[in-house]
């Protein structure tokens, strides 16, 4: 069976603070893909990114990074220099071929960017 | 490019009603999930169709659901006998084949069972 594990319900900062979102999952496959999802108040899902399990580099993509450790089944997210506008439900997801396809989410982060 | 789009966005019924939800997904996309949001089970899983395969049905939650997709590509999610544990968002996605392919998500619809 496949779990995501988000324990951070919400989580509050005041802007340009860095912000960690945390992400452990479990999973028996041996090639699975992991993934966030952004859900801003207006409501769409937004893909953010993308990981497989064979490949560990870490990925920057602007203010945005991501942290994959096989070690310790973690994929966590961090947003620096954090913005009134990154504030939105983040929710990590798994997918895998023993999963059918389908995405296993965790529970989501609500993270509020305040002035 | 359009993305997915789902209609109605929102619809609010009787209990005991059927209702019909409906997903356009991106074209070219073979894969067709639907997913249901609500405050006390976060995002669930309900059903996937890849292509011609028979759809995975593992996450219906009941045998009041079920869902078709013609011609590979519009889906309909049918619920009957509505419910009011049935309120909820529904969330179509498509993407490209295979579980390493990033899923593009519609609106939703939010279902209101009174």
């Amino acid at each position: 069976a496949q779990k995501v594990t988000q324990a951070q319900t919400e989580i509050s900062v005041v802007e340009k603070e860095d912000v960690t979102l945390d992400c452990v999952y479990e999973t028996r496959d041996t090639t699975y893909y992991l993934f966030w999802y952004k859900q801003p108040p207006s409501g769409e899902l937004v893909f953010l990114i993308r990981r497989n399990s064979f490949d560990e580099q870490n990925e920057i993509s602007g203010r945005y990074s991501w942290n994959f450790q096989k070690s310790t089944s973690s994929f966590n997210f961090t947003i620096t220099a954090s913005q009134v506008v990154d504030s939105a439900v983040y929710f990590c997801a798994l997918s895998g071929w023993g999963g059918g396809n389908k995405l296993t989410f965790g529970t989501g982060t609500q993270l509020k960017v305040e002035l | 490019g359009a993305g997915v789009s789902q209609s109605p966005s929102n619809k609010v019924t009787e209990k005991g009603k059927d209702v019909e939800l409906r997903c356009d997904p991106i074209s070219g996309h073979t894969a067709l999930y639907w997913y249901r949001q609500s405050l006390g089970q976060g995002l669930e899983f309900l059903i996937y169709f890849q292509g011609n395969s028979a759809p995975d049905k593992s996450g219906l939650p009941s045998d009041r659901f079920s869902a078709e997709r013609t011609g590979g590509s519009v889906s309909t999610l049918t619920i009957q006998r509505t419910q009011q544990e049935d309120s909820a968002v529904y969330l179509c996605a498509s993407s490209r084949s295979g579980p390493y392919n990033e899923q593009f998500f519609g609106p939703g619809t939010r279902l209101t069972v009174l």
